[in-house]
């Protein structure tokens, strides 16, 4: 089966301008999560949807961060203004049911530099 | 909250011998701790996970164990290869919310040929 997709791989943007990324999770899979990953550390999840709906934002900097993942398949992410702190690694992953402890599976990622 | 420590933060090993990663967890309803590869500028992989009903789980070098009542979890890998190096991730489920997972701080594992 297709894995998850993102884009675009990498993006350079100066701080205080805004950018956004792309996933389309695995066909079928009902629960799509948004995670940030700092050099040198674990995943840190940002927001996770079930279909449509937000089951869990409660580590996504909502005065910059957004979120959405319109007719419950692909999702955008987006931040307005940039920090330099936002520089990481933004991973998609997605997982097949709505809740119980389901494998996910990750996209490659999409690497933002902040200068 | 769930909250998950990992150690140790870079380890070495001869090829062919094995390694172990420790992980301890704080919330006793945990239930799923699977274990992610990540190489270098790639995406984090599955190799094993464990669900609480079980304490150990094998697939060819790789295992995972659990002890519930010390709330910890390891990974081993025997005879190891070069191309075993990578980060090693392990996470558990936080029961509190909507089935999120929650990611130690990674292992960076080296093998020497």
């Amino acid at each position: 089966e297709a894995g998850v997709a993102q884009s675009p791989r990498y993006k350079i943007i100066e701080k205080r301008q805004s950018v956004a990324f792309w996933c389309n999770p695995i066909s079928g899979h009902a629960t799509l999560y948004w995670y940030q990953q700092i050099l040198g550390q674990g995943p840190k999840l940002l927001i996770q949807f079930q279909n449509n709906g937000v089951v869990d934002d409660s580590q996504l900097p909502k005065d910059r961060f957004s979120a959405e993942r319109l007719k419950g398949v692909d999702s955008t992410l987006k931040i307005q203004p940039a920090k330099l702190e936002d520089s990481a690694v933004y991973l998609c992953a997605s997982s097949p049911l709505a809740g119980g402890p389901e494998t996910q599976y990750f996209g490659p990622g999409t690497r933002l530099l902040v200068l | 909250g769930e909250n998950v420590e990992q150690h140790p933060s870079t380890l070495s090993v001869q090829e062919g011998d094995s390694a172990v990663i420790k992980c301890t967890y704080s919330d006793s309803a945990s239930n799923y701790f699977p274990w992610y590869k990540q190489e270098l500028g790639k995406r984090p992989q599955l190799i094993i996970d464990i669900r609480s009903n079980v304490g150990e789980k094998k697939d060819q070098r790789i295992a995972v164990t659990l002890n519930k009542t010390a709330k910890h979890f390891s990974l081993h890998i025997t005879e190891t290869q070069p191309e075993d190096s990578a980060v090693y991730f392990c996470a558990a489920l936080d029961s509190d919310s909507s089935y999120k997972l929650i990611f130690g701080s990674g292992t960076r594992l080296l093998v020497r040929p």
